[in-house]
């Protein structure tokens, strides 16, 4: 019940299209769902994080889309640029407490 | 804000050898988490500690790890005996609230 799903493991986008990762979880008690990115040899960094109280969240060229009834959230990158090239990884925690991640998917942008 | 800082960046030990990573968190963070990053395993969190006091130490992969938190600005986690499967990049995050905040790694090679 503490797992997070993720798909696909790698994505490749061509340069301007839309990137899109999704995330499963199921328990119903998390209230808190980031996403971070992580490029080679740096740490993982927070890109953007919803609550269950609302359905999407956008900041700039993401996006998160969340659905309550289907336990699912997603990331969608708009506009992809090479530079968006990372790991991405979704999470989910409750009351502030221990995040549990996703797998992570390898995101490439060809230019 | 210098953010996470953790030291050292690299290290490169033998079998058998005692390995100690430090962790100095962000000034006013209460949270402290110690993480494993593996292509294997991806993202593990080992241990994380609460004002000071370690709260969840469930993903310590055996009693040859152990972490000590002694004040809120420091925190050690120590491998001994290390072993060639403890080889992986191991990541502080702290948080205050939700967000966690990683630091940039510490890529230890145990040969």
């Amino acid at each position: 019940q503490q797992q997070v799903k993720q798909s696909p493991q790698s994505l490749i986008v061509q340069k301007g299209g839309i990137s899109i990762i999704n995330c499963a979880y199921e328990n119903t008690a998390f209230d808190y769902f980031p996403w971070y990115q992580q490029f080679p040899g740096k740490g993982p960094a927070l890109l953007i994080a919803i609550r269950p109280d609302v359905s999407e969240k956008k900041e700039g060229r993401f996006t998160i889309s969340f659905n309550k009834s289907a336990k699912q959230f997603s990331l969608h990158i708009m506009d992809s640029q090479p530079g968006d090239s990372a790991t991405y990884f979704c999470a989910a925690n409750k009351g502030g407490n221990k995040l549990v991640f996703g797998a992570g998917t390898i995101l490439r942008v060809k230019s | 804000d210098a953010g996470v800082i953790q030291s050292p960046r690299h290290e490169v030990t033998e079998m058998g050898q005692e390995v100690t990573l430090r962790c100095k968190p962000i000034s006013g963070h209460n949270s402290l988490f110690w993480y494993r990053q593996t292509m294997m395993r991806g993202l593990e969190l080992l241990i994380y500690f609460n004002n000071n006091v370690p709260i969840d130490d469930s993903g310590m992969p055996e009693d040859r790890f152990s972490a000590k938190m002694p004040n809120a600005s420091f925190s050690t986690l120590k491998i001994q005996p290390s072993e060639p499967r403890d080889s992986a990049v191991y990541f502080c995050a702290s948080s205050t609230s939700d967000t966690q905040y990683f630091g940039p790694g510490t890529r230890l090679t145990v040969l």
